[in-house]
């Protein structure tokens, strides 16, 4: 079965520094991965998804993910984060004849002015 | 005009009641889903429905029974609630499966059960 670990529940950034979200996966089969973010109040949204295609995966509001096969990884980075960042972002993976999209348990971003 | 929408947003009731959620998408969406956010933000799969078939039961208690009257609509009725329901519960869509398809979250119905 597949799964999700997303390292820190909790990541604090300055306003215009790097941000790196990390998540690993683990599946025996390739992997279809996703990022979503929720802000406060409000449902998930899409922000990018890997589908084997590009390793390099360019998202929404600037974020971008790279698919590393040899480290079980799909981390999302943005280069300068910005106060409507704030959010709490999952990754979710899902492999081909599951059913269900399984997330990770979240992380919280939070940008200090 | 919201893609998915459910309603009530927030809800709040007394141990042992009964309580629907309802949703409805109108995407034109085959799927739909119902996920249980719990206080540590934890997002777990409940049931979902492809037109109108059930298509996954996780390990739900039976007090929980989804209602697809139609495709664009996925409600979720709760009978005898306790006190451990109380969470985030959000209402999803997606066109096909969710393999490679985006999936389209509503804005959630808070539950608190005292």
């Amino acid at each position: 079965a597949q799964s999700v670990t997303q390292l820190g529940s909790h990541v604090s950034v300055s306003e215009g520094a790097l941000v790196l979200l990390r998540c690993n996966y683990s599946s025996s089969v390739p992997p279809y991965l996703f990022w979503y973010v929720q802000y406060p109040n409000q449902g998930l949204q899409l922000l990018l998804k890997y589908t084997s295609a590009a390793t390099l995966v360019k998202g929404i509001n600037g974020f971008e993910a790279e698919f590393k096969k040899s480290e079980t990884s799909f981390h999302l980075t943005k280069p300068s984060a910005h106060m409507s960042d704030a959010a709490e972002y999952f990754c979710a993976v899902i492999t081909q004849g599951a059913q269900k999209l399984v997330f990770g348990q979240g992380t919280r971003l939070t940008i200090n002015p | 005009d919201t893609a998915v929408s459910q309603t009530p947003k927030y809800l709040v009731t007394q141990m042992g009641n009964d309580k629907s959620i309802k949703c409805e998408q109108n995407l034109g969406h085959d799927t739909m889903y119902w996920y249980k956010q719990d206080s540590k933000k934890f997002l777990k799969i409940m049931f979902s429905y492809n037109n109108k078939e059930l298509i996954i039961n996780e390990t739900v208690p039976n007090r929980f029974s989804p209602k697809s009257p139609d495709k664009a609509h996925l409600n979720l009725h709760i009978n005898s609630l306790e006190l451990g329901d109380s969470a985030v519960y959000f209402c999803a869509s997606s066109a096909r499966g969710p393999y490679n398809e985006k999936l389209f979250f509503g804005s959630g119905t808070q539950l608190s059960v005292l």
